[in-house]
């Protein structure tokens, strides 16, 4: 089974408006860490934000903002007032795993392409 | 912050031959580094990861013989593609944790054609 699920292969929003990008999933380990990137096309990834499994608060981070519902193992990713710049892929990942506590990778989900309309 | 230097940014090299692509961190000591390979248009897939002073573990499918991976000092582990075929064309990323809670940085990646 899949641990990261990101649905949405692509998706397309008006400048300015409000996008909310899909992720779920998967881990019994009760400590986990969830992130969201920013790849452009010049392949850099970009951190955008992150969430802890005990964080009883939904992540913020200026213009990103991340709904964790966690009975329902999902993380999306909400950007508000979208700009032409955000137009990138855009991956959730998770960590399994204490941070700090020992060196654990990243698995990734397959990402969305989202593309800002002017 | 924490910063991981990764070169070269882009390589094209002739099939059969040998690349090696290196990631340093700048300012903090890097125990640990993830390689990722990356196909157009997909997700990143870890490849394998070193430790200072140690063997590498390599993800299931992934030939040891031909990436090779050493990470003989804190600061500086390289990824050498060894008898490179054009399949080995490819995205190769590496990522260091930094011991934070979202502290993982990625070097800027290495766009690799092979001809």
């Amino acid at each position: 089974a899949q641990k990261i699920t990101q649905t949405q292969p692509g998706m397309f929003v008006q400048e300015k408006e409000a996008v909310t990008l899909d992720c779920t999933y998967d881990t019994s380990d009760p400590s986990y860490g969830l992130f969201w990137y920013k790849q452009p096309s010049s392949g850099e990834m970009i951190f955008l934000i992150y969430q802890g499994s005990y964080d009883q608060q939904n992540a913020t981070e200026g213009r990103y903002s991340l709904n964790f519902q966690k009975a329902r193992k999902s993380a999306n990713l909400v950007i508000s007032a979208s700009q032409l710049g955000d137009s990138a892929m855009y991956f959730c990942a998770m960590r399994e795993g204490e941070s700090g506590a020992g060196s654990y990778q990243l698995t990734f989900g397959k990402g969305t392409k989202l593309s800002v309309i002017p | 912050g924490a910063v991981v230097s990764q070169h070269p940014s882009r390589v094209i090299c002739k099939s059969g031959t040998s690349v090696k692509i290196e990631c340093r961190s700048l300012d903090f000591q890097a125990t640990t580094m993830f390689w990722y390979r990356q196909f157009p248009k997909q997700s990143l897939m870890l490849m394998a990861t070193s430790n200072e002073g140690s063997k590498a573990t390599y993800e299931q499918g992934v030939e040891k013989d031909k990436f090779l991976i050493n990470h003989a000092s804190l600061t500086l582990s390289t990824l050498t593609v060894t008898s490179a075929h054009p399949e080995d064309s490819s995205f190769y990323i590496c990522s260091a944790p930094t011991g934070s809670n979202y502290g993982y940085t990625f070097g800027s990646g290495t766009r690799l054609t092979v001809v």
